[in-house]
């Protein structure tokens, strides 16, 4: 499985964009990128996942470029409710994957101020 | 999305008593769910899958004598700590994956916090 790298901590203020960037240089051909958000004492909610280019939902945005050795994960206008712990995955996607067994890196906290 | 939930949300034990927390997938069929354990300030772990009436895959370094997994149906999950000791004292999530529609799709139970005193 490829190892991720991401900052251990953000600092950000309401309203603004946040980007949490992701390292993978060891990034199988069938990995995917998944990122997690994960409150405190409560369960992991799934993000967002993308294998190339750029992803969007109604939550974030995903940018992979072409070389797929780092990916970007994008929140627009955060509020202090985005607080939380942001995991970047990479490996099989919990949506459409055939093994389901995720591993967690050491994760971003993210702290947005007033 | 599904729903995964567990029970207790958070437990308190003595020293040498076991302890057993469930996870239920309340709106689809889980033919796989997975076992976390997350100790303060530190990242998932990955403790054990396991697959609807088989036995479950442990990862390296977990006592599989001490954390008992049974995954007798397609809803429920049950971790069982046996004689638990103040250094078990962590948060324990559950993963349920199940096909939703033609692909799998997989979510995260809420965890339960079990403290031993």
């Amino acid at each position: 499985l490829a190892k991720t790298t991401q900052p251990i901590s953000m600092d950000s203020y309401e309203g603004q964009e946040v980007n949490i960037t992701c390292s993978h240089n060891n990034i199988a051909t069938n990995d995917y990128i998944t990122w997690y958000q994960q409150f405190p004492s409560q369960g992991p909610r799934f993000i967002i996942q993308g294998y190339k280019t750029k992803v969007t939902n109604e939550v974030a945005s995903l940018f992979i470029p072409a070389d797929r050795k780092s990916s970007t994960l994008s929140l627009p206008r955060v509020s202090l409710s985005d607080t939380a712990v942001y995991y970047c995955l990479v490996g099989d996607p919990p949506r459409g994957g055939s093994q389901g067994n995720l591993i967690f890196g050491k994760g971003t906290k993210l702290s947005v101020k007033p | 999305g599904a729903v995964v939930s567990q029970h207790p949300s958070w437990v308190i034990c003595k020293s040498g008593t076991s302890v057993k927390i469930e996870c239920r997938s309340l709106d689809f069929q889980a033919t796989t769910m997975f076992w976390y354990r997350q100790f303060p300030k530190q990242s998932l772990m990955l403790m054990a899958t396991s697959n609807e009436g088989s036995k479950a895959t442990y990862e390296q370094g977990v006592e599989k004598d001490k954390f008992l997994i049974n995954h007798a149906s397609l809803t429920l999950s049950t971790l069982t700590v046996t004689s638990a000791h103040p250094e078990d004292s962590s948060f324990y999530i559950c993963s349920a994956r199940g096909l939703s529609g033609s692909s799998y799709e997989q979510y995260f139970g809420p965890g339960t916090r079990l403290t031993v005193t």
